[in-house]
């Protein structure tokens, strides 16, 4: 099946700081989100990406489907940014169409 | 708009003991997808109903089965408790397919078995 790999696993940043979060995937896919999952545990929908690039407040996310990446921008970063982006795509396997999750990057934004 | 509610948000229970989780659709979804997520890993679909049906599963046992209602609720049953099933489990309610269209989670809930 579709594997999904996140890089990097771990970051840490001072509040300010800009970065970069990548989500590779082995298939061409036609679904690709991003989800926030903040501390407590609670996933947010941050964009539905299938391809091109979007834009909310500080965070924007471009898809390149046909390169097979993904990636997520957060600029002027605040310390509610904490906590673990995961990147989904669509797969199949068993039958089925279903949403696959990369094993997330855990950012934290210290003061 | 009332978005996506699951019912307890903490669980504990023996091994070989049963569990029903519970989930409320936000309004006007009528997809709900169930997923298993254990410490320090990506949730992991287990199954989607929609229309009160089962159209859509993961590389989950049969001892995980769950319910659609005619309002949009949910239900996640497990069977014969293992260890391995300690994670937190999260609903997600869609207006489609759960792997095209946007997902909208619940806070989840915590199951620990001992």
């Amino acid at each position: 099946g579709i594997q999904v790999e996140q890089s990097p696993p771990d970051l840490i940043l001072q509040e300010g700081a800009n970065s970069t979060l990548r989500c590779n995937f082995s298939d061409s896919v036609n679904n690709l989100q991003w989800f926030h999952q903040n501390p407590w545990g609670q996933l947010i929908n941050l964009f539905y990406i299938p391809s091109g690039t979007k834009q909310n407040g500080r965070l924007s996310a471009t898809t390149v489907a046909t390169e097979r990446y993904s990636l997520l921008y957060i600029s002027s970063s605040q310390t509610t940014d904490s906590g673990v982006y995961f990147c989904a795509v669509e797969g199949f396997s068993g039958g089925y169409n279903k949403l696959i999750f990369g094993a997330g990057t855990r950012l934290a934004v210290h003061p | 708009e009332t978005g996506v509610t699951q019912s307890p948000t903490h669980l504990i229970k023996t091994r070989g003991q049963q569990v029903t989780l519970r989930c409320s659709s936000q309004s006007g979804h009528n997809t709900v997808s169930w997923y298993q997520q254990a410490l320090g890993q990506g949730p992991q679909f287990i199954f989607q109903y929609y229309r009160e049906e089962e159209n859509g599963r993961g590389n989950f046992p049969p001892r995980f089965s769950g319910l659609q209602f005619p309002n949009y609720s949910s239900e996640l049953n497990v069977n014969a408790l293992e260890l391995d099933d300690s994670a937190l489990y999260l609903c997600a309610s869609s207006t489609g397919q759960a792997y095209n269209s946007p997902l909208h989670f619940g806070n989840g809930t915590r199951l620990t078995v001992t």
